[in-house]
């Protein structure tokens, strides 16, 4: 157990909606990170906050967003979903910046119809 | 941009041989290397680090030496086991941009059999 923990587990809706998935960080971790896991593309990063700012951005496309709100949570937003959205998203913590080790939680499967 | 390489599987081994699974990268700067791995329906675990050339990271049996002069770091076990039947990532982070998310490999199924 790495001690980052992610809701829901599984997630399954329809091409056009909206979903929210969510992170708690390790205790006393302050940089947090969302990754998509998808057969084609993967392993990609998606984006980076620090202690509530934004610091990266990788591979994230327009229609998602994400925020880390005062007591260090994370969300992850997706917007008119489509097939292609489907995967395994991560999100990691970390204490420090740089090559700090990050810690993954165990992953939200969203899966579009 | 950054990059990783690695082979892709699967790889399949009798259990007590020899495994090699190699990794190269192409970076900017001075990257950190890591290999996480994951097994079947979890999330991904830190297997070993290495922070700069030379540098050897070992864990659980599980050894890579970052080599700066051939941008490698291999992984290797003498003896492995059924258990150590999963998906391995070789990843590299350089923090270049300020960016400190994690560049992957595409992972290498290993499968070992009894």
């Amino acid at each position: 157990d790495s001690g980052v923990t992610q809701t829901p587990k599984h997630l399954i809706t329809a091409t056009g909606q909206r979903v929210t998935l969510r992170c708690s960080p390790r205790s006393g971790d302050l940089s947090v990170y969302w990754y998509q896991q998808s057969l084609d593309q993967g392993l990609q990063f998606l984006i980076q906050y620090y202690n509530g700012e934004e610091r990266a951005k990788g591979n994230i496309l327009e229609r998602f967003s994400a925020q880390q709100f005062p007591d260090l949570h994370s969300e992850l937003n997706l917007s008119s979903l489509e097939l292609g959205d489907s995967a395994l998203y991560f999100c990691a913590s970390s204490s420090l910046l740089g090559t700090d080790t990050q810690y993954f939680g165990p992953g939200t499967r969203l899966t579009v119809l | 941009g950054d990059s990783v390489t690695q082979m892709e599987g699967p790889v399949t081994l009798s259990e007590e041989a020899f495994l090699t699974i190699n990794c190269t990268y192409t970076a900017t700067g001075y990257p950190s290397l890591f290999w996480y791995v994951q097994y079947p329906g979890e999330g991904l675990q830190l297997l070993l680090k290495a922070t700069k050339a030379d540098d050897k990271g070992s864990n659980k049996g599980f050894e890579a030496t970052y080599r700066k002069e051939t941008t490698s770091f291999h992984l290797e076990k003498g003896s492995v086991q059924v258990s150590d039947s999963a998906v391995y990532f070789c990843a590299l982070s350089d923090g270049g941009g300020g960016a400190d998310g994690l560049t992957f490999g595409k992972g290498t199924h290993l499968i070992i059999q009894p």
